[in-house]
């Protein structure tokens, strides 16, 4: 597609059930970036893939937040037994890696999960 | 560790007013910087970015200057305009290969 897709655009789910969460990056773009940003809050960094390998997932707030991708394809951002502080909106990037630091990041839409 | 500040908003402005919304980073070595913004609705765009001290970037009318000696990179703007409102992220990227670490964001508002 022309841009990055995220799915679903909006979850609504209760304490305690599992969520994933979709995106689909531009073609051709090797990164892919995982952010959440909480009301009022700025971009937390989540995960980090190169590629289908993750060298940096130290955002990851806890064990019940895991990310796969497949190639340089879909990632998807599982969130088990949800809790109500991961209520946010979940934001996908992607950029085309050349090695340099000036990457243009492109951003979906994001995912607002609210968990009541 | 790597981090970015910003001004808190919101920021209310005038149509045609000066704008300034100020952004400090701490990192270490020779970071990347962005400014990103996010219109009402969309998803975030880069605006402007700057990769090596005393660069300036530059887009819509809208400047920052990388400044090594302040660990500064303001973004300015000489003439709002009531479609520029909108939330102002500042991000820095440490070294290739590195997620971008982004500030909490600025809202601007103008009003004609």
């Amino acid at each position: 597609g022309a841009g990055v897709s995220q799915s679903p655009s909006n979850k609504v789910t209760e304490k305690g059930k599992d969520v994933e969460l979709r995106c689909d990056p531009i073609s051709g773009h090797t990164a892919l970036y995982w952010y959440r940003q909480r009301l009022g809050q700025g971009l937390e960094f989540l995960i980090y893939f190169q590629g289908n390998s993750a060298p940096d997932k130290s955002g990851l707030p806890s064990d019940r937040f895991s990310a796969e991708r497949t190639g340089e394809s879909v990632s998807t951002l599982t969130i088990q037994r949800t809790q109500q502080e991961d209520s946010a909106v979940y934001l996908c990037a992607s950029s085309f890696f050349s090695g340099g630091r000036g990457e243009k990041l492109f951003f979906g839409s994001g995912t607002q999960l609210s968990v009541l | 560790g790597n981090s970015v500040t910003q001004m808190e908003g919101p920021v209310t402005l005038s149509e045609e007013a000066f704008l300034t919304i100020n952004c400090t980073y701490t990192a270490t070595g020779y970071p990347s910087l962005f400014w990103y913004v996010q219109y009402p609705g969309e998803g975030l765009q880069l605006l402007l970015k700057a990769t090596k001290a005393d660069d300036k970037g530059s887009n819509k009318g809208f400047e920052a200057t990388y400044r090594k000696e302040t660990t500064s990179f303001h973004l300015e703007k000489g003439s709002v305009q009531v479609s520029d409102s909108a939330v102002y992220f500042c991000a820095l990227s440490p070294q290739a290969g590195t997620a971008l670490i982004f500030g909490k964001g600025t809202t601007l508002s103008v009003s004609s």
